[in-house]
């Protein structure tokens, strides 16, 4: 089991530039989660998947954001244009249940200038 | 509003203490799971109670639950200082809504 797998760890770009996150979820589980951490708002949930359609997305915070899960095996996580406030660590998590534990990838670090 | 609030925001301990952290949540909960985070890592499941327990146990690990009071307590006992790190709990609401929702964290630092 190789765990959530989740790249790039680090990202720096200019702001207004286009970013793409990836996650690659534990295979078997249905459910998919992303998650940004900041020191002031703590972890928030952005959106959730469940057997690759998107069931909740109330918590993308504009439409700048937008995030997709075309198979099983892979989602993205897209900002178009990014902004010096989207600068965070986003965090891909994966579960076989919505209410089961979830598994976390290490993040991806994301800093916006 | 955060549905798990953790408590105290801040703990430092020697090694060898046991180490208590609270928490609270707002509404009626399917279970309530902790977590905990090391520098520069993801979250990792520690363990999950559900709302018709009341305690469990996992190796120095024990979780408590008040669904009456809406509060957790997560003990560490006999801490060494690879407990060093941010705990959280994450409520799951139940009800057909999936997904957690969780505090800010306990930062604990064990002294060595």
């Amino acid at each position: 089991d190789a765990g959530v797998i989740q790249s790039p760890r680090h990202e720096v770009t200019e702001m207004g530039q286009e970013v793409t996150l990836r996650c690659k979820p534990i295979s078997g589980h249905d459910y998919l989660f992303w998650y940004r951490q900041t020191m002031m708002r703590g972890l928030e949930l952005l959106i959730y998947f469940n057997n690759n359609v998107p069931i909740d997305d109330s918590g993308m915070p504009e439409d700048r954001f937008s995030a997709k899960m075309p198979n099983a095996s892979f989602s993205t996580l897209k900002i178009q244009p990014s902004e010096p406030r989207d600068s965070a660590v986003y965090f891909c998590a994966t579960a076989r249940g919505g209410n089961q534990p979830q598994h976390f990838g290490d993040g991806t670090r994301l800093s916006i200038l | 509003s955060q549905q798990g609030e953790e408590d105290p925001q801040a703990l430092s301990i020697q090694e060898g203490e046991n180490a208590t952290m609270n928490c609270s949540y707002k509404t009626s909960i399917n279970n309530l799971q902790w977590y905990r985070q090391n520098s520069g890592r993801g979250l990792v499941h520690l363990i999950l109670i559900r709302s018709n327990e009341r305690e469990k146990h996992s190796g120095r690990l024990r979780v408590t639950l008040d669904t009456s009071k809406k509060s957790s307590s997560l003990l560490i006992t006999a801490s060494r200082a690879a407990d060093t790190a941010s705990y959280f709990c994450a409520a799951n609401s139940g009800g057909g809504a999936d997904g957690l929702t969780f505090g800010k964290g306990t930062h604990l630092i064990i002294q060595p």
